[in-house]
């Protein structure tokens, strides 16, 4: 079955740091992927989406690349500040099921200090 | 933001008592859904919705049902409530293109006692 899978968590970077929140995933067919935020207390928002092998995702200056050879989808910012401490989660939605069910994976909390 | 209102917020409830959750959106949008989330698991489906009295399972489904009579309503019923139901449920709509992200409402708490 379709499945996702994150590093664990938490990350601890200090503000302006380098990100990377790994993602991989096992999906039959070509799977639609995406990076949700929650910060606390509120519902998951969706940070970015690739629909297609090779598409860049990017939004507030977070990155992410459909990797279909290496099955990946790995999260980066180039620097990050406090405002992105909070819980990111992959997720795939895969045309078996029509797109209906999306699939995440645990969650990574990253924690940013000044 | 996306209209949705999940209601109650909060919720304490005693083992073996029925609770039904209620998720209202003003989009307008075909699909619903209902997730619990749990640390170490992230979201699981419980049930979801692609239109007015059609529904299917999600992965864990069990101890679950759900009904929608209209568009905007999908509620989500424990029929008698467990300790292990204990959990933060999140309502999410869709819209009708293939590929269009969740969105998501903030989500009730609920504590099975």
């Amino acid at each position: 079955g379709n499945s996702v899978t994150q590093m664990e968590g938490p990350v601890t970077l200090s503000e302006e740091a380098f990100l990377t929140i790994n993602c991989t995933y096992t999906a039959t067919g070509y799977p639609s992927l995406f990076w949700y935020v929650q910060y606390p207390g509120e519902g998951l928002q969706l940070l970015l989406k690739a629909t297609k092998a090779d598409d860049k995702g990017s939004n507030k200056g977070f990155e992410a690349t459909y990797r279909k050879e290496t099955t990946s989808f790995h999260l980066e910012k180039g620097s990050v500040q406090v405002s992105d401490s909070a819980v990111y989660f992959c997720a795939l939605s895969s045309p078996s099921g029509g797109y209906n069910k999306l699939i995440f994976g645990a969650g990574t909390r990253l924690a940013v200090h000044p | 933001d996306a209209g949705i209102t999940q209601s109650p917020r909060h919720k304490v409830t005693e083992t073996g008592t029925p609770v039904t959750l209620r998720c209202h959106q003003t989009e307008n949008h075909r699909y619903m859904y209902w997730y619990r989330q749990d640390p170490g698991h992230g979201l699981r489906l419980i049930h979801y919705s692609y239109g007015v009295k059609d529904t299917d399972k999600g992965e864990v489904s069990d101890g679950y049902s759900v009904s929608r009579s209209k568009t905007e309503d999908f509620l989500l019923t424990l029929e008698s409530a467990t300790s292990s139901q204990t959990s933060v449920y999140f309502c999410a709509i869709r819209d009708t293109p293939e590929n269009s992200p969740l969105h998501f409402g903030n989500g009730t708490r609920l504590t099975v006692t």
